[in-house]
C-alpha cells in the first residue's frame, strides 16, 4: 500500500490564480479529511468527508471547495488564491476508530 | 468533539521515560483519545489510541485514568529522535480530528 499521497509536494501560486491539491489514498479508508498547518501552529481543518458523495466544512473551509467521486481520491481546490493561503496542506484518510494516516504535505507559497 | 489541554512544552534526558499529559475532562463515553506526533513539518505519526483500558505498543504506552478525564502518554526510553510536536486528540470512531497546540517534547543529550 502506499497510503496517501498527495501532490504536488510543493507549489508556488500568484494571486488570484486557482489549482487543485491531489490527495489519493488505497486503503479503501471511508473517512478522508484536508487540514492547514501554518507556521508554528497546529492543524486546522479544513474540510472533511465520510464517504463517495458526501463533504462537510470544517473550522477553516473559505476559500476551498472539495469533491468526494471516488473512495480513492479528495481533492482540495483553491478558487482564488491569496497570501493568506501560504501554508501546509495535509490530506488524511481513516477507517472507523482507527487513526488518521497522513499524507507527506503540500508546502503551498502564494505571492 | 472534547477540547483537550496539554503543556506547551516538556524536557526529557535521552534514556530516561518521558510522560506527557493530556487533560480531556468532557470527554464522552464513545470518545476515543489518540496520540500522534509531528517532526519538523512532516505529516503528523499515529502513536496509540485507547478508550478505557490501558494500551502498549512497540513505541508507547497510553495509561487512561479510570474516570477517563485525562491520560499520560509514555515513551519509555527517550532517544533524540523522539524530538517532536505531541498532540493528544479525542474523537469519536468516525469523527474528525481537530489539534491544538500540543506538547513540544525536546530529549537532551
Amino acid at each position: 500500500n502506499a497510503g496517501v499521497t498527495q501532490t504536488p509536494k510543493f507549489q508556488v501560486l500568484k494571486t488570484g490564480q486557482s489549482m487543485t491539491l491531489q490527495c489519493a489514498q488505497d486503503m479503501n479508508h471511508e473517512y478522508m479529511s484536508w487540514y492547514r498547518q501554518d507556521p508554528g501552529m497546529g492543524l486546522r481543518l479544513i474540510h472533511y468527508s465520510v464517504g463517495a458523495g458526501i463533504t462537510d466544512q470544517g473550522e477553516v473551509p473559505n476559500g476551498y471547495n472539495v469533491s468526494r467521486s471516488t473512495t480513492e481520491d479528495f481533492p482540495l481546490r483553491l478558487l482564488s488564491a491569496a497570501p493568506s493561503q501560504t501554508s501546509v496542506y495535509f490530506c488524511a484518510s481513516r477507517r472507523n476508530s482507527l487513526g488518521y494516516t497522513f499524507g507527506s504535505g503540500t508546502r503551498l507559497t502564494v505571492v | 468533539d472534547a477540547k483537550t489541554t496539554q503543556p506547551p512544552s516538556m524536557d526529557c534526558a535521552e534514556g530516561r521515560a518521558a510522560n506527557l499529559p493530556c487533560n480531556h475532562s468532557t470527554i464522552s463515553g464513545n470518545e476515543y483519545v489518540y496520540w500522534y506526533r509531528q517532526i519538523h513539518s512532516q505529516g503528523p505519526q499515529y502513536i496509540i489510541h485507547g478508550l478505557k483500558n490501558n494500551e502498549t505498543n512497540e513505541m508507547a504506552s497510553l495509561i487512561i485514568t479510570e474516570d477517563r478525564k485525562s491520560s499520560t502518554l509514555i515513551l519509555p526510553h527517550a532517544t533524540l529522535r523522539d524530538t517532536a510536536v505531541y498532540y493528544c486528540i479525542v474523537s469519536k470512531g468516525g469523527g474528525q480530528f481537530y489539534f491544538g497546540t500540543g506538547t513540544s517534547l525536546t530529549v537532551i543529550p
